[in-house]
């Protein structure tokens, strides 16, 4: 089965400080996401990488930046974090062959940004 | 510019019954319909899914219905069971220009009573 595992399940930060949220895969798979759901917004797309050091800009990337230095870990960096990026973030990851046709989500990072 | 609507937000249902949860999307260029199924505490999970060359797609007691004149996707759950107790969202996909990026609805809260 594939795995894709977030560091950590719930994290508590102060207005201000950088923040790390780290997603790994099992499965080789090129591809590598990060979302943020919000209640009644859904999921919505913040980064993701198709490549070791590349990165695309998804829909709500301010405020956000990414870094992919190996093909199975990318994390996502919160420069100065501010109360509006409380949130859950999710990671998800696809082998690029079947063109995301199937995403494979961790089970979250609940921030909370005080 | 709400490119997926889902609806409703959120259903109960009875034990037994029949759920029902549609999605309307406007991009005419969208090929590959899934929805995802969600747990608390969990990442989504594809849950089944339709490309637009057929008008059903069933896998046991869910069943995807799709209608590419209304540009409407809809998903049933026969004999609903406490089990599916879960947010489910449509997601539809765009393949084209290498972009091959889903488009998550809001999400809709199902409540299986027994």
């Amino acid at each position: 089965d594939v795995k894709v595992t977030q560091s950590s399940r719930y994290l508590v930060k102060r207005t201000g400080e950088k923040v790390f949220l780290e997603c790994v895969q099992d499965m080789d798979h090129e591809n590598m996401f990060w979302y943020r759901q919000d209640p009644g917004l859904g999921l919505r797309l913040i980064y993701f990488s198709y490549d070791v050091k590349m990165k695309e800009k998804g829909d709500i990337p301010e405020g956000y930046s990414v870094s992919r230095e190996k093909k199975e870990r990318f994390s996502l960096i919160l420069e100065s974090a501010s109360t509006n990026q409380t949130s859950m973030y999710l990671c998800a990851s696809s082998p690029y062959t079947t063109l995301n046709e199937k995403l494979f989500f961790g089970s979250g990072t609940q921030l909370s940004v005080l | 510019q709400q490119q997926v609507k889902q609806s409703p937000q959120s259903l109960i249902v009875q034990k037994g019954g029949i759920s029902i949860i549609n999605c309307a999307y406007e991009n005419t260029a969208f090929d590959y319909f899934p929805w995802y199924q969600q747990f608390p505490g969990k990442g989504p999970a594809l849950l089944i899914a339709i490309r637009p060359d057929v008008s059903e797609k069933k896998e046991g007691r869910f069943t995807i219905s799709f209608n590419k004149s209304a540009k409407q996707f809809s998903l049933h759950i026969m004999d609903s069971q406490p089990g599916d107790s879960a947010t489910y969202f449509c997601a539809p996909l765009y393949s084209g220009a290498g972009s091959y990026q889903l488009t998550f609805g809001k999400g809709t809260k199902l409540s299986v009573i027994p």
